[in-house]
């Protein structure tokens, strides 16, 4: 079973917008991931953020950890074409294993 | 440039034939990953080694094996292929140390089993 859930399945916003995306879990974890994928390719991985941490970024991405209501979000700033593509949760407890959610698909328009 | 590749890109089969589907790194990773996506499921974990002999069973391993004879390679065997195997096939690889996790995928295998 899966155990990242996301959170809307499907976005569509303008560009320039900001784009935000949910990830609700079931199990204590190690870290948690995200990972890009564009259509036809394989995924990509974007950001970790660690159980200890809260909050992190990295350029136009916000990620940020709720373990109490093991949940996180994934912030796209100033949403770009490009960043059309569907997006990933994957969860780690420590044994070298992921689990994936089953994707947001975010559509970017001009 | 390290990579991780993947072949054949498209396979068309037919229902019992074997397939196999090659995972090729060169990253000199631990560990590496087949997964399966289909639509509704998400990417579901397949089987998995973190070195060489070392091989396991995921989520979705029935139909499916693998060996490890070597660091670079996880070829993955569909015993006698199955219209419910149909799908995109996804192989990752990641170091295998303490201190991350992180996965690197290839472009995918696409199979059809008709």
């Amino acid at each position: 079973s899966q155990q990242g859930e996301e959170d809307p399945q499907a976005l569509s916003i303008q560009e320039g917008e900001n784009a935000t995306m949910n990830c609700s879990y079931k199990t204590s974890i190690n870290n948690l991931q995200w990972y890009r994928q564009n259509s036809g390719r394989g995924l990509v991985h974007l950001i970790l953020i660690r159980s200890n941490e809260r909050e992190k970024h990295s350029g136009r991405l916000r990620v940020t950890l709720d373990t109490s209501k093991k949940s996180s979000s994934l912030l796209i700033t100033a949403s770009r074409a490009a960043d059309t593509a569907s997006y990933f949760c994957a969860t780690s407890t420590g044994a070298q294993k992921l689990v994936f959610g089953q994707g947001t698909r975010l559509t970017i328009n001009p | 440039d390290a990579e991780i590749t993947q072949s054949p890109r498209h396979k068309i089969t037919e229902t019992g034939r074997q397939v196999t589907l090659a995972c090729h790194q060169t990253w000199n990773h631990n560990n590496m990953f087949w997964y399966r996506q289909d639509l509704g499921h998400g990417l579901r974990l397949i089987h998995y080694s973190y070195g060489v002999q070392d091989t396991n069973k995921g989520e979705v391993s029935d139909g499916y094996s693998v060996s490890r004879s070597n660091t670079e390679d996880l070829p993955l065997t569909l015993e006698s292929a199955a219209s419910s195997q149909t799908s995109v096939y996804f192989c990752a690889s990641s170091p295998g140390t303490a201190n991350t996790d992180t996965q690197y995928f290839g472009p995918g295998t696409r199979l059809t089993v008709l």
